[in-house]
């Protein structure tokens, strides 16, 4: 069980275009989801928390705007990155919590490289 | 704000070694995780300690949640190739209503044959 999962898991886009990732909770329902971007052979940066039904909640430093996020049901969350350029290259990662265990206990999705050209 | 102090950054083992690393913070955690992330995979939940002092175990994986809630070990024993990866610490964020976490910046670890 928790198993998240992600799509695409690498995309390349041209400067300038907007490219959406989607996060899915397969077997059990998330009411919060987590964005997380990653730079090689760094830590996990937390960019937003996803709630369902509700506004997204970003931390300092990350544009809205920018990076639009949507959950619109239990089991998935999206994050768009708006007019795309070659800085916003990175991994992007996203997780959930299980409502049935400790909401501490993140799982992860498997990820998504982005690359922008 | 919090902060998580990993160490070491990088270990470079044989296999067959035992492996050990830490994590401590400056301020008190209620919760320790334990994740690993192979390359361009997403972290994987390996080990969640709740209490000061608990030991747990998940195969050749031990690790401790320290009596004084601001620290953390991992060992691994008898090292294999594919124990291969990055391997972080996280803990909730202090006062957090929505359980987001903080993490160490890892451990990378590489295991020769």
């Amino acid at each position: 069980g928790a198993v998240v999962s992600q799509h695409p898991s690498r995309v390349i886009c041209k400067s300038g275009t907007s490219v959406k990732i989607e996060c899915r909770s397969l077997d059990f329902q998330a009411t919060t989801m987590f964005w997380y971007r990653q730079f090689p052979k760094k830590s996990l940066m937390l960019m937003a928390t996803s709630n369902e039904g509700s506004k997204a909640t970003y931390e300092q430093g990350v544009e809205k705007d920018k990076f639009l996020i949507n959950h619109a049901s239990l089991t998935l969350s999206t994050l768009t990155v708006t007019s795309a350029h070659p800085e916003d290259s990175s991994f992007y990662i996203c997780s959930a919590s299980p409502p049935a265990g400790d909401y501490n206990e993140q799982f992860f999705g498997p990820g998504t490289r982005l690359t922008v050209l | 704000g919090q902060q998580l102090n990993q160490s070491p950054q990088s270990m470079f083992i044989q296999e067959g070694e035992d492996v050990s690393m830490n994590c401590t913070s400056s301020s008190i955690f209620n919760t320790w995780l334990w994740y690993k992330q192979e390359p361009g995979e997403g972290p994987v939940l390996l080990i969640a300690l709740y209490k000061a002092g608990e030991l747990t175990s998940n195969g050749r994986l031990t690790a401790q949640f320290g009596i004084t809630r601001k620290d953390s070990f991992l060992n691994i024993s008898a090292s294999i190739p594919s124990d291969v990866g990055i391997y972080f610490c996280a803990g909730p964020y202090s006062g957090g209503s929505n359980y987001k976490l903080t993490f160490g910046k890892g451990t990378l670890l590489t295991v020769n044959p």
